[in-house]
Formats: C-alpha cells, structure tokens, sequence
C-alpha cells in the first residue's frame, strides 16, 4: 500500500450535503495536503494542515489530522456541484522536498 | 504570474518515436517535479530538481525516460522510444524553498502512444 490513501475511492452526494474523505499514511510527516482535481486539469492546493495542527478551516473545508492514527479527514460542507472533482491528500515526509499522493476520491455532487 | 506551463497539451504518436514534453515553472521556484498519472498507477513522481539539479530520479521507470533542467525557467521530459504503456497524463509541478511544500501543478501533457 502508498503512502497516502483516500477511502472512499468514489462517493455520490446531493448538493447541500456534507462530504467527508479520509486519508491514512504510514510514515512520520511534515505536513499534509489537500488537492483537488477537476476532470482534464492539474491538480490545485486546497489546505495545508502541520502535524502539529489538528484542525483547520478554509471556507467550507475543514480538515482534520490525527498524527496518533496517521489519518487525516477533509470535510466539505453544503457541497455545490462545481465542487465534482477528485481529491488527493499528499504527505510531506520529514525529508520535505517531495510530496506523496493518495490514490484520490472521486466526489460527484449531484444538482 | 502564469502559473505553471506544460506543451504541448496534447500529443499523439506512433511507437517508437521521440516525445518531449517541456514545463516552464513559476518564476522564483527552484523545485521542479514531473508526475506521471494513470488510471491503474494514479500520480507518480517521476524526477524532481533543486536548483536545476536532479535530486531524485528513482521514479523515472526505466532508460527509455530522461529529463534535463538547463536553466531554472524549463525543463523537458523525453521518451526516447516511445511505447503504448508510457500512454498517461504527465504534470509538471513546481514549488519554492518557503512554501511549506505547497506544490503548483501545470495543466498536463496528455499522451497517446499508438
């Protein structure tokens, strides 16, 4: 298994709805990310949590870091369908200079 | 600023042929990284570059792969030859020092080895 993996690989929602995607990892970490990617694009920076954080809040995204459970949990919140994409979590080992990316959660957000 | 800029956006081929992909990074950032992304693989990192220089390069999957960064505006990406496996989107992302390793990714090259 990676570094880095999404559960669940897909979840179907209703606009309104609260989405939530998991991430666990394996190794100590610097930091870790979350990205999103829309179908056809690169990916995009959403929110960067510190392992010494555990919660933050950017707008409707709230992300959340266990260190002790080497999980991290991302929660969007009233979910539009612009918000359809895949999302990554990625890992800044302690070496920092390299991320290591999740398989990704396909969100769909149905109108 | 631009962003991140990847050419072509879209290649197709024949095997056996040369592909170059070029990236141009952010001005200012001197971390540049090239991704593979697959449908059965998802991203991979392929090579990363401090300073023009290749730090990592155990990704890169086999001779067939090279990359060069001659200056810190652009690097390429070469499949010499080319084959239908190496078929995949490929990123171009790049990153400064003081960034907190946030990463900024270029639109991609997508690449369709016949």
């Amino acid at each position: 298994s990676q570094q880095g993996e999404e559960d669940p690989q897909a979840l179907s929602i209703q606009e309104g709805e609260n989405a939530t995607m998991n991430c666990s990892y394996k190794t100590s970490i610097n930091n870790l990310q979350w990205y999103r990617q829309n179908s056809g694009r690169g990916l995009v920076h959403l929110i960067l949590i510190r392992s010494n954080e555990r919660e933050k809040h950017s707008g409707r995204l709230r992300v959340t870091l266990d260190t002790s459970k080497k999980s991290s949990s991302l929660l969007i919140t009233a979910s539009r369908a612009a918000d359809t994409a895949s999302y990554f979590c990625a890992t800044d080992e302690n070496s920092g200079s390299r991320l290591t990316f999740g398989e990704g959660t396909q969100l769909t957000v149905n109108p | 600023d631009a962003g991140v800029i990847q050419s072509p956006r879209h290649e197709v081929t024949e095997m056996g042929q040369e592909v170059t992909l070029r990236c141009k990074p952010i001005s200012g950032h001197d971390y540049l990284f090239w991704y593979r992304q697959t449908m059965m693989r998802g991203l991979e990192l392929l090579i990363y570059f401090n300073n023009n220089v290749p730090i990592d390069d155990s990704g890169m999957p086999e001779d067939r792969f090279s990359a060069k960064m001659p200056n810190a505006s652009f690097s390429t990406l070469k499949i010499q030859p080319s084959e239908p496996r190496d078929s995949a989107v490929y990123f171009c992302a790049s990153r400064s020092t003081g960034g907190a390793g946030t990463q900024y990714f270029g639109p991609g090259t997508r690449l369709l080895v016949l």
